[in-house]
Order: structure tokens, then C-alpha cells, then sequence
């Protein structure tokens, strides 16, 4: 079965532009995490959605924004990039949303110049 | 809230010695814990996780870990390590009020000299 994938791998940008990140949950998962890592603040929760539903949501600012559709793919995206919006950004599929492990994709790195 | 400690951020052994990664855990309910290993420019892979079942689970790569409820810890050990362990380990909780968002410790790096 097919892993967790994450298009595109690499995205430089500049600050003020926007971006769209892409995931693909692994086959039949239809909750999908994403995560912010980077360096200081280490890994972060950012959202997770669930049959195309919004369900939980960590403290970041409104800038950051998902969709989910009903193939349970999903996207993020982070309006008027910073500089401190340079990071790994994870996204992490499972079955259902309670409790179940997440299994993560390989990221796609974010640097905003 | 739930939160995760993992102590120091780097821990150096030598193959073949004992492999010791900390953590301890704070968690209002009884947690779900796992652990995850990142190898450079990859995504986290689960090693092991806790469900409430066992207190000592193990996982992949010869890595196990013990869950102890009065020391509020999921400590991570192998007993032989191997040059590839070399990586970043996480350790991750689970609330259940929190659905299923995981809080991550800040991670520790292991090395491993020949």
C-alpha cells in the first residue's frame, strides 16, 4: 500500500506570496494532521480534517487555512508568507480521528525569502 | 493539556552499547504514547506505540519501550546500537479529548560512534 505523499518536495518563496501544500493520505485514511517542524519551536499541530470537516485546529494565525475533499486528499495553504513561515511542513494520515496512529509523509520544505 | 518532555537534546553512544532515550509525559487521561524516529530530509516513522495494553511494547528496528504510570514515563531503549539508529527520535501524546492531534517532544538527536 502506497504511503503518505506530499507535493511539491522543495518550495522557495517570497515573502507576501502565497503557497498551496498538497497531501495525499494513504489509501482508505480519512483523517489527514499537518504539522509544522522547524528548528525553535520544534513540531507543531496545525489542523486536522476529517471527512472534509475541520476538526481541530492548533494555535496559528488565520493566514494558515486547509481544505479536505472527498477523496480525503487535502491541501494548506499559507496566505502572505513570512520569513518565519520557513519550515517542514508534515502531513500525517490515519483511519478514523480518535487515537489512531498518524502516519507521516515525507514533508514539503518551505523557505521564504 | 497533555505535554512531553524529552530530556537533553543529543545523546552520543557507541555501536553495540545500550541505547537510553527519555521521556516522561503529563497527561489528565490516560495517554496514548508513541514514539517516532526521522532520518535526515524524511518524514517521522512510528517505532512503537502504547494503547493502554501492555506496559512494555515493542516496536521495529529491536527498539522497545516501558510504560511506567507512577513515573510518568515511556522511556526508549535498545539494547544494541547499530550506526543506522543514528537520527532524530520523537516521543508523542495522544489525548483523547484532543482527538487525535499528537504534542511532540522537542526530539533528541542520537549518535552513534563506530
Amino acid at each position: 500500500k502506497a504511503g503518505v505523499t506530499q507535493t511539491p518536495r522543495y518550495l522557495i518563496k517570497t515573502r507576501g506570496q502565497q503557497v498551496t501544500l498538497s497531501c495525499s493520505p494513504i489509501s482508505g485514511h480519512r483523517s489527514v494532521s499537518w504539522y509544522q517542524q522547524t528548528p525553535g519551536q520544534g513540531l507543531q499541530f496545525l489542523f486536522e480534517y476529517f471527512s472534509e470537516t475541520q476538526r481541530n485546529k492548533g494555535n496559528f494565525p488565520g493566514r494558515f487555512s486547509g481544505r479536505q475533499f472527498s477523496n480525503s486528499r487535502s491541501e494548506m495553504n499559507v496566505s502572505t508568507l513570512e520569513l518565519g513561515d520557513s519550515a517542514l511542513y508534515l502531513c500525517a494520515s490515519s483511519l478514523f480521528m480518535l487515537r489512531e496512529t498518524q502516519y507521516f509523509g515525507p514533508g514539503t520544505r518551505l523557505l521564504v525569502l | 493539556a497533555q505535554s512531553v518532555t524529552q530530556l537533553g537534546s543529543h545523546v552520543s553512544v557507541s555501536e553495540g552499547a545500550l541505547v537510553l532515550l527519555r521521556c516522561n509525559y503529563s497527561s489528565s487521561v490516560p495517554p496514548y504514547l508513541f514514539w517516532y524516529v526521522q532520518y535526515p530530509n524524511q518524514g517521522l516513522q512510528l517505532l512503537l506505540k502504547y494503547t493502554s495494553a501492555a506496559t512494555l511494547v515493542k516496536g521495529i528496528n529491536g527498539f522497545e519501550a516501558e510504560f511506567k504510570k507512577s513515573e510518568t514515563s515511556f522511556h526508549l531503549t535498545k539494547p544494541s546500537a547499530h550506526m543506522s539508529d543514528a537520527a532524530e527520535y520523537f516521543c508523542a501524546v495522544s489525548d483523547l479529548r484532543a482527538n487525535s492531534k499528537l504534542t511532540f517532544g522537542k526530539g533528541i538527536t542520537l549518535s552513534v560512534r563506530p
